[in-house]
């Protein structure tokens, strides 16, 4: 069945820092791939999304390729801010009626002033 | 922004009591979804609905059951809240489309006594 392994938290960084959460993937055929974050005390929210390989998601500075080769897509971020602490989900979907999405355990990102 | 809706956003209670966790979405979505959200963050599937009197259960087992009667209400109920069912619950929806990210509400903080 498909799964999403992602890098493993908390993460800590200092403002400013380069940021890179690693996310793999398995799944059958070629999935859609996406990055949400989850701000505390509220939902989730799509932050970016990568439809076909090579494909690149960005949105508010974050990015991340789709690597067909290697089943990754990675989330990078040049320099981070306090406000980006948060809780980032890798996930993909790869097809089927009910549009179930298979969603990593999530990473906590910390960044500190 | 996304327009689904979480009542109420916390909620504290009795063993043995009767809740429903209410879910609205205003954007015309076929498709529903509620996740469990255990303290670890990860994220567990455990109601979907394709439409209108279409329910089924998701990934983790759940005592809690559903209903689809219009399309944009998917209400959640626990006959009788025990301390295990302490969670957050958070609600999603998409317009099944492929490629189209699901849109999730800000959720429910569930802590039963």
């Amino acid at each position: 069945g498909d799964s999403v392994t992602q890098m493993e938290g908390p993460v800590t960084l200092s403002e400013e820092a380069f940021l890179t959460i690693n996310c793999t993937y398995t799944a059958t055929g070629y999935p859609s791939l996406f990055w949400y974050v989850q701000y505390p005390g509220e939902g989730l929210q799509l932050l970016l999304k990568a439809t076909k390989a090579d494909d690149k998601g960005s949105n508010k500075g974050f990015e991340a390729t789709y690597r067909k080769e290697t089943t990754s897509f990675h989330l990078e971020k040049g320099s981070v801010q306090v406000s980006d602490s948060a809780v980032y989900f890798c996930a993909l979907y790869s097809g089927g009626s009910n549009y179930k999405l298979t969603f990593g355990k999530g990473t906590l990102l910390t960044v500190n002033p | 922004e996304a327009d689904i809706y979480q009542t109420p956003r916390y909620l504290v209670i009795g063993t043995g009591k009767k809740i429903t966790l209410e879910c609205s979405q205003t954007m015309g979505h076929d498709k529903m979804y509620w996740y469990q959200q255990d303290p670890g963050m990860e994220l567990h599937l455990i109601h979907y609905s394709y439409g209108v009197n279409s329910t089924e259960k998701g990934d983790l087992s759940s005592e809690s059951t559903v209903s689809r009667i219009r399309t944009e209400h998917f209400p959640l109920t626990l006959e009788s809240a025990r301390p295990s069912h302490t969670s957050q619950y958070l609600c999603a929806s998409s317009a099944g489309l492929p490629h189209q990210p699901q849109h999730f509400g800000d959720g429910t903080r569930l802590s039963i006594l």
